[in-house]
Order: C-alpha cells, then sequence, then structure tokens
C-alpha cells in the first residue's frame, strides 16, 4: 500500500508569513500533484511535477519534487487570507493509474 | 461550460440501507473516477471509468459498485450502508483517463451521512 504522508496536518499563521507543507512517501512516484480543496468543493490542481528535483512556480506557490520521486514540497511566501484551505499532494506510480491522496494539510491564514 | 456535476448534495441514510450517487462529467470527457473522502482525511480512490468499462478499482468491499452509461455519466451504489460509509463521495472526469498526463476535475461531492 502506497502512503503519502504531509506534514504539518494543520497549520495557522498570520497574513503576510512564510510557509512550507512538506509531502513524503517511502513509494516512488512518477508524477506528484498538489491541489487545493476549499469548503463544500472538490480538490482544485494547482500543479504537477514529473522530474526528480523539479521546480514549479506559481506566483507566490513554489513547488518541488523530490531528487528520488518520493517526498515533494510547497513554499507559499507572503500568505493571504484566499490561501487558506485544505492542501493535499496526491500521486501516480508507474504501471498504476490509481491516484493516491496524501493525508491533508488544513492551512489558516489569520488576517 | 458547466463543470463536473453532481447529486444529491447531501443525503441521509440509515445503517443497512442502499444509496445511488450520481455524477455528469464536463461535456466532451469519456472518464469518470469515484473517491471517498471522510471527515480530516484525503480523498480515496474507489473506481474509475473509461467508455463504460471499468479501468482501476480501489480496497473498497463488494458493497461499492458503480457503472458508467452511453453519455459518460456515472452512478456509484453503496449496500447495506455502514456508520463508517458517512463521507463526502466526490467524482472526478477527465477527457481519456490516462492518470499520468491528464488533468483530473472534481464535483462538489456528495456528502453522505449514514446514521
Amino acid at each position: 500500500t502506497q502512503l503519502l504522508e504531509q506534514s504539518p496536518q494543520f497549520l495557522s499563521i498570520q497574513e503576510g508569513e512564510n510557509l512550507t507543507v512538506y509531502c513524503n512517501s517511502s513509494s516512488v512516484f512518477s508524477s506528484l500533484q498538489w491541489y487545493r480543496q476549499e469548503p463544500g468543493e472538490g480538490p482544485v490542481l494547482l500543479v504537477t511535477v514529473v522530474t526528480g528535483g523539479e521546480v514549479k512556480k506559481l506566483k507566490r506557490l513554489t513547488f518541488q519534487f523530490g531528487d528520488a520521486r518520493k517526498d515533494s514540497s510547497l513554499h507559499i511566501t507572503a500568505a493571504q487570507t484566499g490561501d487558506t484551505g485544505l492542501y493535499l499532494c496526491a500521486g501516480y506510480s508507474f504501471g498504476n493509474e490509481k491516484l493516491t491522496f496524501g493525508t491533508g494539510t488544513r492551512l489558516t491564514i489569520i488576517p | 461550460d458547466a463543470g463536473v456535476t453532481q447529486s444529491p448534495t447531501h443525503l441521509i441514510k440509515t445503517r443497512g440501507q442502499h444509496v445511488t450517487l450520481r455524477c455528469s462529467p464536463i461535456s466532451g470527457h469519456k472518464s469518470v473516477s469515484w473517491y471517498q473522502q471522510v471527515l480530516g482525511q484525503g480523498p480515496q480512490f474507489i473506481f474509475q471509468y473509461y467508455e463504460k468499462e471499468e479501468r482501476g478499482r480501489g480496497n473498497f468491499p463488494d458493497r461499492f459498485s458503480a457503472r458508467q452509461f452511453p453519455n459518460y455519466s456515472s452512478e456509484l451504489n453503496v449496500n447495506a450502508l455502514l456508520l463508517g460509509d458517512s463521507a463526502l463521495y466526490l467524482c472526478a472526469s477527465s477527457l481519456f483517463g490516462q492518470g499520468l498526463e491528464e488533468e483530473q476535475f472534481f464535483g462538489p461531492g456528495t456528502r453522505l451521512t449514514v446514521l
């Protein structure tokens, strides 16, 4: 069974601060995705990383895929209240079309 | 264009009952996947269908079944409901269900409560 553990589980910070969320596994993934989910809605894809060591930037969000393709991180610079939500990582493994989701990080940005 | 739609939005059932959840994919999308999201956890994969054929199945008991219709809409059926089946059930659609190369678009989910 492939597991994706996210840390921290909960994070509450002031607006304007920086933060990093981690996604770790003992399994290798061929690609990894990050989603944000808001209450009453389904997850929305933020980014897909496919190459070990890859770094992608989406405005104030920076995503990194580990060299060994077992872990990933999401860094948010100058957090805003609109960043509040549940952040989920999810991975595809070679030969398996099933998308495995992580345990989630619930982020709250305090104005 | 309409996104993925799911019905009903909320549902309350009692243990032992049966439930049917419905999903309409984005127009032109041929693949539908179902996920169960228990409160406080990430979604867990239940089924994927493409062109009316089951393409993948997660670790769920046989009480869970699904099907896809010629118009690519889908139903998820759960028999003999247990308290532990209480969750948000998410449907996601994609063009071909190719996994690694395609984005899945999620619906808002159906919140099922089993009493």
